[in-house]
């Protein structure tokens, strides 16, 4: 069964470095998103992504925050000077034409 | 904003028995969905009810959809120690193709 898949499992930086969370979505489906869930916090959204371009975004995907599609299977979030806040577990997910959100397994990000 | 929360916060049962969690959010949704998370792990898809049903099934799960009250159960029938994890539910805005508003979640612990 196709998955959404992310790299890496784990991400250690220190605060103020660039990091780039890669996914690769299912390869049929359109709508792509990330999300963040801060340890024992909901799960929240950041951005959606759909024809190459961001269809919306949350209060937290600031100006550090940016999203592409390099090539046809590769969905990156970077985050350019990362805080000690920017800690979290980091999903991406992608959508069918059932509105269903597959989610991969998380990238968790720890800023030291 | 809409906000899905989920009822109880925790349950504990023992095996064989079933397990119920609510869930009620605040505006009008296109679709709600069901999610179960493991400890550190991924959100794994469960069962999506659109505005227009009422009740759905898939294997040992029941979900009911009432959006007069805005809220939604999950009933796990028979449950097993694996189905220990926590339980998320998420809705989507009226209009579709919008994204996921997730609740605190409901832990539940199935005892062997």
């Amino acid at each position: 069964e196709p998955e959404v898949t992310q790299t890496p499992s784990h991400q250690v930086t220190q605060m103020g470095q660039e990091v780039i969370l890669r996914c690769v979505p299912i390869s049929n489906h359109l709508y792509f998103y990330w999300y963040r869930q801060i340890l024992g916090q909901k799960v929240e959204f950041l951005v959606s992504f759909y024809n190459n371009e961001i269809s919306e975004k949350s209060e937290i995907f600031d100006d550090q925050f940016s999203v592409e599609r390099p090539d046809g299977s590769n969905f990156t979030l970077k985050i350019r000077s990362t805080k000690l806040e920017d800690s979290a577990m980091y999903f991406c997910a992608s959508r069918d034409n059932t509105d269903t959100q597959y989610f991969g397994p998380g990238t968790r990000l720890t800023v030291l | 904003s809409q906000q899905g929360e989920e009822d109880p916060q925790a349950l504990s049962i023992q095996e064989g028995e079933n397990a119920t969690m609510n869930c009620s959010y605040k505006t009008s949704i296109n679709n709600l969905q069901w999610y179960r998370q493991n400890s550190g792990r991924g959100l794994v898809h469960l069962i999506l009810i659109r505005s227009n049903e009422r009740e759905k099934h898939s294997g040992r799960l029941r979900v009911t959809l009432d959006t007069s009250k805005k809220s939604s159960s999950l009933l796990i029938t028979a449950s097993r120690a694996a189905d220990t994890a926590s339980y998320f539910c998420a809705t989507d805005r009226d209009g579709g193709n919008t994204p996921l508003v997730f609740g605190k979640g409901t832990r539940l612990s199935v005892i062997a």
